[in-house]
């Protein structure tokens, strides 16, 4: 479809380990959003991207979670030495405009035992 | 203070009922507000945006009042398809693409 993809659905992990979350957005949509979601929670913003560029990384908890968008497009969410605090819904959303209504995919559910 | 905050609810009414909820901010500066909802184990999804002279849509009606930073959602005649999570979203920081969510109200309609 052309909706916004992301891979993997699910996520099994052991603390300690490096995890890659992968958002595909609509083509040609140029902001990127990555936001997680805990059970009864609100989606929690992580960062931005308008272009390539992290326009607001300010979410983002700590340094061992990163992001990138290296060619504006596709965007690689990145997380270093997970921890069981880490297991959330890692939802992705593209915009055409920087505020304008966001798209999700259905998200990545990560689980860090 | 949250930046943003909502009654977590939840709200149970029967169908045909009107029921209204509030979302508070705490950014005076903040320009863009929004109405998303979220069926239960899916993605949000944009239900309006809030406009700063209000704004219907059917059997929904949204109010900004930036006096007292508060955005409202009203629902009326509900639907047992009403049954969601609404999210009240605003943009923070001065930074356009900062768009905050609350934690979500509740909603359940009855038969």
């Amino acid at each position: 479809g052309a909706g916004v993809s992301q891979t993997p659905s699910n996520k099994v992990t052991e603390k300690g380990k490096y995890v890659e979350l992968r958002c595909d957005p609509i083509s040609g949509h140029t902001a990127l959003y990555w936001y997680r979601q805990s059970l009864g929670q609100g989606p929690e913003f992580l960062i931005y991207f308008q272009g390539t560029g992290a326009a607001d990384d300010s979410g983002l908890p700590n340094d061992r979670f990163f992001a990138v968008r290296p060619e504006g497009s596709v965007s690689t969410l990145k997380i270093q030495r997970t921890e069981r605090g880490d297991s959330a819904v890692y939802l992705c959303a593209s915009s055409l405009l920087p505020v304008g209504e966001l798209f999700f995919g259905e998200g990545s559910r990560l689980t860090v035992l | 203070r949250k930046e943003v905050e909502q009654d977590p609810g939840p709200f149970n009414v029967p169908e045909g009922a009107t029921v209204a909820f509030n979302c508070t901010y705490s950014n005076s500066a903040s320009q863009s507000f929004f109405w998303y909802r979220q069926d239960c184990r899916k993605e949000p999804k944009l239900l309006m945006s809030v406009y700063s002279s209000g704004n219907e849509d059917g059997r929904f009606t949204a109010q900004l009042n930036r006096a007292s930073q508060y955005i409202s959602l009203l629902i009326r005649d509900s639907k047992l398809s009403d049954s969601a999570t609404y999210l009240c979203v605003v943009n923070m920081r001065g930074s356009q693409g900062n768009l905050i969510f609350g934690k979500g109200t509740k909603l359940s309609v009855k038969p």
